[in-house]
């Protein structure tokens, strides 16, 4: 049991939408980081989130945004849905410095049609 | 640049060993890791090991580390059907930023 939780488990919108993705880290855990899993691909980096700023980022444009919150937790914003956004969105937490303690959350299945 | 590469498909008799491979291209790397993934779930840390490690075994995993060749492999000792699941290797960098390979499916026959 890891602890991270994410909500909702699955979710369908169509092109143009905006939708926003939740996470629970850990307890004690101060990092959130988010990755898209497509169909058949390994995960793939979002952005991180520490002390409530982003502390880094991979290959996805501004459309893709976060927050976290004071109490750790997380949430990822898509706007201008496209088709190929349709992905496993999966958070994952950490110690900041302690990559070794990064424990993934279930996943939130989100279809775009 | 940021690259794992895995085979995708390894198929095991049950008791047998399982071995999947798996190069990285990023000298920096400070930790590697396996994850397993099973149909319809998120991931799940197997075993990690740190880059100046060459060797990690946790019960039937065995990690080994070859730093010079950039490989890294993962043994499961005797094989079982719950052992059935996508892994994948990873490396992680700056920030604690994880690159996943594309992951191998490990079917296991009886």
């Amino acid at each position: 049991e890891t602890g991270v939780t994410q909500s909702p488990t699955h979710l369908i919108k169509t092109r143009g939408q905006q939708v926003t993705l939740r996470c629970s880290s850990q307890s004690g855990h101060n990092t959130v980081s988010w990755y898209q899993q497509a169909l058949g691909q390994g995960p793939q980096f979002i952005f991180q989130y520490y002390r409530e700023e982003e502390n880094g980022r991979g290959n996805f444009p501004p459309r893709f945004s976060g927050l976290q919150f004071p109490n750790y937790s997380s949430e990822l914003n898509v706007n201008a849905l496209e088709l190929d956004d349709s992905a496993l969105y999966l958070c994952a937490s950490s110690l900041v410095g302690e990559g070794e303690t990064q424990y993934f959350g279930p996943g939130t299945r989100l279809l775009v049609l | 640049g940021e690259d794992v590469e895995q085979s995708l498909f390894l198929s095991v008799r049950e008791g047998d060993s399982s071995v999947i491979n798996c190069t990285y291209t990023d000298s920096s790397s400070t930790y590697l890791y396996w994850y397993k993934q099973e149909p319809g779930a998120g991931l799940q840390l197997l075993t990690y090991i740190f880059s100046n490690m060459d060797m990690k075994q946790d019960q039937r995993l065995t990690v080994l580390l070859n730093k010079k060749d950039k490989h890294l492999s993962l043994r499961i000792a005797d094989t079982q059907t719950g052992d059935s699941a996508i892994y994948f290797c990873a490396e992680s960098i700056m920030n604690d930023k994880i690159i996943f390979g594309k992951g191998t499916r490990l079917h296991i026959l009886p």
